[in-house]
């Protein structure tokens, strides 16, 4: 079945330093991809997405990148702040009988400190 | 983007109770989508609710247990029935957004707690 694997954490980082979330995929057909992002108390949040092989997202200065070859969807920001701190959630939505079943990986805690 | 409520935020319940939680939407959909959370773990999808047509439930979820409504395009509600400590979750509605477009978004979600 479909299945979203991201990286140990919890994260820990100090202000302005380079972060990487990786997260790798299996799914039938040509999956979407995105990032989801939950701040302490609140919702969830769409912090991204691709659509397709090559297609990079990015928004708030993160950056993703569809790599169909390596089956990857790594989450980047080249210089994070204290307000990143949050959990970082990969997931996709697979094609047919599939279609708008999002399938999430386990969360990634980000802790950034001053 | 749309903007989704949900009722209650949170809610405390006894043991073998039933709570029923609703969800609205300020524009109309047509796919609308029922996720647990538990304690520190992902989210996993309960449910598909189309208005017009029964709830398509996932594997683990059966509807004597999670029955759904969606008696129109922007409002949907979600029973946890018979519920014991293991139901204690946080319970996320989302809708689709933007015509086939695979997006979803999320409302902010009800936390159960049961004693």
């Amino acid at each position: 079945g479909d299945s979203v694997t991201q990286m140990e954490g919890p994260v820990t980082l100090s202000e302005e330093a380079f972060l990487t979330i990786n997260c790798t995929y299996t799914a039938t057909g040509y999956p979407s991809l995105f990032w989801y992002v939950q701040y302490p108390g609140e919702g969830l949040q769409l912090l991204l997405k691709a659509t397709k092989a090559d297609d990079k997202g990015s928004n708030k200065g993160f950056e993703a990148t569809y790599r169909k070859e390596t089956t990857s969807f790594h989450l980047e920001k080249g210089s994070v702040q204290v307000s990143d701190s949050a959990v970082y959630f990969c997931a996709l939505i697979a094609g047919g009988t599939s279609y708008g079943k999002l399938t999430f990986g386990q969360g990634t805690i980000l802790t950034v400190h001053p | 983007s749309a903007v989704i409520s949900q009722k209650p935020s949170r809610d405390i319940c006894q043991r073998g109770t039933s709570l029923t939680i609703q969800c609205q939407v300020d524009s109309q959909v047509t796919m609308m989508f029922w996720y647990r959370q538990q304690p520190g773990q992902s989210l996993t999808l309960i449910a598909t609710a189309n208005q017009g047509s029964e709830a398509t439930y996932e594997s683990g979820f059966v509807i004597d247990k999670f029955p759904i409504s969606r008696p129109n395009l922007t409002f949907s509600t979600l029973t946890v029935s018979n519920m014991s400590p293991e139901d204690s979750s946080i319970y996320l509605c989302s809708v689709e957004w933007g015509g086939g477009s695979d997006t979803q978004y999320f409302g902010p979600g009800t936390r159960l707690t049961v004693l």
